[in-house]
């Protein structure tokens, strides 16, 4: 079984700060992992994904992710972060059909 | 805009009462997921059918059911409604077969359902 979890349920960084949120999972195979982002009263948007080819992954929007399979771990990163990142970001899981995503954690920018 | 919509966007509805959200997948997409998102639960699968067949199962109720159609676009219906099921319901649809690997989805925007 899969399961995701996100250290954090609110983080609040300056603009121009760095970015990082967390992502822990849980598989018993190689999974793939994602990061979804969630704009408010909007649907989730893909940012980036592990499909097991390169460890750092580049996504949209500045964010990119590593996968550290000795920590479990596939934590999101951005630089600098900016206004218009004020959002919930979800880490999700899967190995086939299934989907787990995390509980989610939403960044606050402040100026 | 991902190319997934679901109809309708709000829905207020009593206890009791049964209810249809739809949703219309990306073009060629064969994947079609349910998700249900509320404040205490956070973003739960409901269920996934692929080409018209039910592939996966989550948390789903007994009392919601849903379908894919030939036509590739999915219905779930939620029955018997209580105050707990109100909340945010998202359809994601993804072109993954199994050969490649899953594929990302790609999520509508999602149907808001309050029961009164």
């Amino acid at each position: 079984a899969q399961s995701v979890t996100q250290l954090g349920s609110h983080v609040s960084v300056s603009e121009g700060a760095l970015v990082l949120l967390r992502c822990n999972y849980s598989s018993s195979v190689p999974p793939y992992l994602f990061w979804y982002v969630q704009y408010p009263n909007q649907g989730l948007q893909l940012l980036l994904k592990y499909t097991s080819a390169a460890t750092l992954v580049k996504g949209i929007n500045g964010f990119e992710a590593e996968f550290k399979k000795s920590e479990t771990s596939f934590h999101l990163t951005k630089p600098s972060a900016h206004m218009s990142d004020a959002a919930e970001y979800f880490c999700a899981v899967t190995t086939g059909h299934k989907f787990y995503f995390g509980s989610g954690t939403k960044l606050n920018v402040k100026p | 805009d991902s190319g997934v919509t679901q109809t309708p966007k709000h829905l207020i509805t009593a206890t009791g009462q049964r209810v249809t959200l739809r949703c219309s997948p990306r073009s060629g997409d064969l994947s079609v997921y349910w998700y249900q998102q509320s404040l205490d639960q956070g973003l739960q699968f409901l269920i996934q059918y692929y080409n018209g067949e039910e592939r996966a199962k989550g948390n789903i109720l007994e009392r919601f059911s849903a379908q894919q159609f030939p036509d590739l676009h999915s219905e779930l219906n939620l029955s018997s409604l209580e105050l707990g099921d109100s909340a945010l319901y998202f359809c994601a649809s993804s072109p993954a077969g199994l050969a490649g690997g899953p594929n990302e989805q790609f999520f509508g925007p999602g149907t808001r359902l309050t029961v009164l």
